[in-house]
């Protein structure tokens, strides 16, 4: 079983469209990360989020951390080709970093 | 920028073999980490090391070992390979501290074991 639960797993959208990406857990974390890897990469990250109810912005892209710290969300804004590759999210429950497993995020030109 | 490099991009070995793979960052950084990662799984942490000769076992440590005689490198041994063993294997280094500081990741190594 996951500690982060991501959803959806897949995602394919047409460019210009707006998406949301979630990531859920029953565990409370002091920050939670969020990655992007690119076919054939390593995984990068995007932001870290360690406020509860914080909102971090990253150009077109919307980081929201929950108000109780369990869950996370990733929104993007009119998106485009370079936006394709697999988001994941990340905490330390312990003290180690644990992930989702990750959504596929596909955008058509 | 953080240099994370793995030797191998593809690698294919036998049942029973002994594979090594290997990891080498450029900035100094005391952390460093080998996963996998799966379809549906996510990246699984195998091992990690916070200093040089120091490991610690991650969540599917069975079945693999680490050295770290350097600080820079970091490298993952399958002391005799499975096909259950087939995956992308990722390593990543990071600044000292908690476990929340970001993580610099490889390219990765696509390993299949036939």
């Amino acid at each position: 079983t996951q500690l982060l639960e991501q959803s959806p797993q897949f995602l394919s959208i047409q460019e210009g469209e707006n998406l949301t990406v979630y990531c859920n857990s029953s565990s409370v974390f002091s920050s939670l990360q969020w990655y992007r890897q690119e076919p054939g990469e390593g995984p990068v990250l995007l932001v870290t989020v360690v406020t509860g109810g914080e909102v971090k912005k990253l150009k077109r892209l919307t980081f929201q951390f929950g108000d109780a710290r369990k869950d996370s969300s990733l929104h993007i804004t009119a998106a485009q080709p370079g936006d394709t590759g697999l988001y994941l999210c990340a905490g330390v429950p312990d003290y180690k970093l644990s992930f989702g497993a990750g959504t596929t995020v596909t955008v058509r030109a | 920028d953080v240099k994370v490099t793995q030797s191998s991009r593809y690698l294919v070995k036998r049942t029973g073999e002994k594979v090594f793979l290997e990891c080498v960052q450029d900035m100094d950084h005391e952390n460093m980490f080998w996963y996998r990662q799966d379809p549906g799984l996510g990246l699984r942490l195998i091992y990690f090391s916070y200093d040089v000769k120091m490991k610690e076992k991650g969540d599917i440590p069975e079945g693999y070992s680490v050295s770290r005689e350097k600080k820079e490198r970091f490298s993952l041994i399958l002391e005799s390979a499975s096909t259950n063993q087939t995956s992308m294997y990722l390593c990543a280094s990071s600044l000292p501290g908690t476990g929340d500081l970001a993580q610099h990741f490889g390219d990765g190594t696509r390993l299949s074991i036939l």
